[in-house]
């Protein structure tokens, strides 16, 4: 069963515009992770949150984390073409070592 | 290897015919992960492991289904008697602890004609 929900499912924008993504979930977690695939071929891990943070910041991503409220948001600040892929959340929860991801955004980034 | 190496890259195979995955992970990376994602949706768990211990099987989706590791390296995927449902990429994934950010492979898709 899918322990995230990504919301919108889909997204299209012009270059340069703001992305933002959001994700539910329905457990207690110990960390949330977004994920990037392009081609629907392999995932590349973009960055990691623990449940005690609640922003983290890497280059042009920002996400944060509302652990009362079960989500997380992704934010891709001045997007390019290259960003176009999907994008999907996936949580650790409990003892399981393993992650539980989310159905994914698709994100089109047009010129 | 510098990244997780899945073979083959593309399956086609006949119904009721028995598969092979294979997955070798990053050296040194303890943990190995099967993942499975039908067209445009959201990766199913299949199995897990984890250096010695016993792996968590709890998302194989059937006894058709069955996975090893050896020596801590190299894990095989294998589905017995296919059907057009299994038709889907099957991903691995490996990482240095637990779920602390996986390293994906590039997949194999599998189609079940």
């Amino acid at each position: 069963s899918q322990q995230g929900e990504e919301d919108p499912q889909a997204l299209s924008i012009q270059e340069g515009e703001n992305a933002t993504m959001n994700c539910s979930y329905k457990t207690s977690i110990n960390n949330l992770q977004w994920y990037r695939q392009n081609s629907g071929r392999g995932l590349v891990h973009l960055i990691l949150i623990r449940s005690n943070e609640r922003e983290k910041h890497s280059g042009r991503l920002r996400v944060t984390l509302d652990t009362s409220k079960k989500s997380s948001s992704l934010l891709i600040t001045a997007s390019r073409a290259a960003d176009t892929a999907s994008y999907f959340c996936a949580t650790d929860a409990g003892t399981a070592s393993k992650l539980t991801f989310g159905t994914g955004t698709r994100l089109q980034v047009t010129l | 290897g510098a990244g997780v190496s899945q073979s083959p890259s593309n399956k086609v195979t006949e119904k009721g015919k028995d598969v092979e995955l294979r997955c070798d992970p990053i050296s040194g990376h303890t943990a190995l992960y099967w993942y499975r994602q039908s067209l445009g949706q959201g990766l199913e768990f299949l199995i897990y492991f984890q250096g010695n211990s016993a792996p968590d099987k709890s998302g194989l989706p059937s006894d058709r289904f069955s996975a090893e590791r050896t020596g801590g390296s190299v894990s095989t995927l294998t589905i017995q008697r296919t059907q057009q449902e299994d038709s889907a990429v099957y991903l691995c994934a490996s990482s240095l602890q637990g779920a602390y950010g996986y390293t994906f492979g590039s997949g194999t898709r599998l189609t079940v004609v």
